[in-house]
C-alpha cells in the first residue's frame, strides 16, 4: 500500500523567512503533484513533477522530486501573507489511475 | 476554472437515510474521483471512474456506491448514512492519465445526526 507522508503537518513562519515542506512516500513513482488549499475552498493544483529532478518554480515556491529518494519539497522563499494555506502532495499510486494524497501541511504566515 | 459542479454543496441529514451526491463535469475529461477529506487524513479516495460505467475501488469504498452513465455525471451514493461518513466530499476530474493533474470541485459538505 502507498503511503505517502508530509512534514511538518503545522508550519507557522514569519514573512520574509524561507522554509521546506517535505515529500515522502513508500514506493517507486516518478510522478508527483503538489495541491494548495485555502479555508473551506477547493483544491488548486500547484506544481506537476514527472521524473526524477524536475524542479518547477512559480513566484515564491519552488517544488522538486528526487525519485531515488522518494522524496519531493515544496521550498517556500521570503515569505508573505498570502502565502497561508494547506498544502498537499500527491503521488501517482503506479498504474492504477488514482492518486494518493499527504495528509497536509498546513502553513500560517505570521505578519 | 475547469466546470465542475457538485450538488449538494451542504447536505444535514439523519442516520440510516440514503444519500446521492452529484458531480457534473463540462470538460469531457474520461477520469472521475470522489475524495472525502477529514482532519488528519488528508484526502482519501472513495471510488473513481475511468469511463462510462466503468467504476473501481479506492481505499475508504466501504458504505458507499458509485454511477457513471454518461461522461458529465459521476453519482456518489451513501445507501444508508452513518455518522462516521460526516465528511466534505470531493469531485476530481482528469483528462489524461499521462499527466495525472487533477481538477478538483468545490465540495460538498455532509453532516450525518
Amino acid at each position: 500500500e502507498l503511503k505517502v507522508e508530509q512534514n511538518p503537518l503545522f508550519l507557522s513562519m514569519q514573512e520574509g523567512k524561507n522554509y521546506t515542506i517535505y515529500c515522502n512516500y513508500s514506493t517507486t513513482s516518478d510522478r508527483l503533484y503538489w495541491y494548495r488549499q485555502d479555508p473551506g475552498k477547493s483544491l488548486e493544483s500547484l506544481f506537476v513533477l514527472l521524473s526524477n529532478g524536475a524542479v518547477k518554480q512559480e513566484g515564491r515556491l519552488m517544488a522538486s522530486l528526487d525519485t531515488k529518494a522518494r522524496l519531493s519539497t515544496l521550498h517556500i522563499t521570503a515569505a508573505v501573507h498570502d502565502l497561508s494555506a494547506t498544502y498537499f502532495c500527491a503521488v501517482d499510486d503506479f498504474g492504477n489511475e488514482k492518486l494518493t494524497f499527504g495528509t497536509g501541511t498546513r502553513l500560517t504566515i505570521i505578519p | 476554472d475547469a466546470g465542475i459542479t457538485q450538488s449538494p454543496r451542504h447536505k444535514v441529514t439523519e442516520t440510516g437515510t440514503p444519500v446521492t451526491l452529484r458531480c457534473h463535469q463540462t470538460e469531457n475529461h474520461r477520469y472521475m474521483y470522489w475524495y472525502r477529506q477529514d482532519p488528519g487524513h488528508g484526502l482519501r479516495l472513495i471510488h473513481y471512474s475511468y469511463g462510462v460505467k466503468d467504476t473501481d475501488k479506492g481505499e475508504v469504498s466501504d458504505g458507499y456506491s458509485v454511477s457513471r452513465s454518461k461522461t458529465e455525471d459521476f453519482l456518489l451514493t451513501l445507501e444508508s448514512a452513518t455518522s462516521s461518513q460526516t465528511s466534505v466530499y470531493f469531485c476530481a476530474i482528469s483528462e489524461s492519465w499521462n499527466t495525472g493533474e487533477l481538477f478538483f470541485g468545490e465540495g460538498s459538505r455532509l453532516t450525518v445526526l
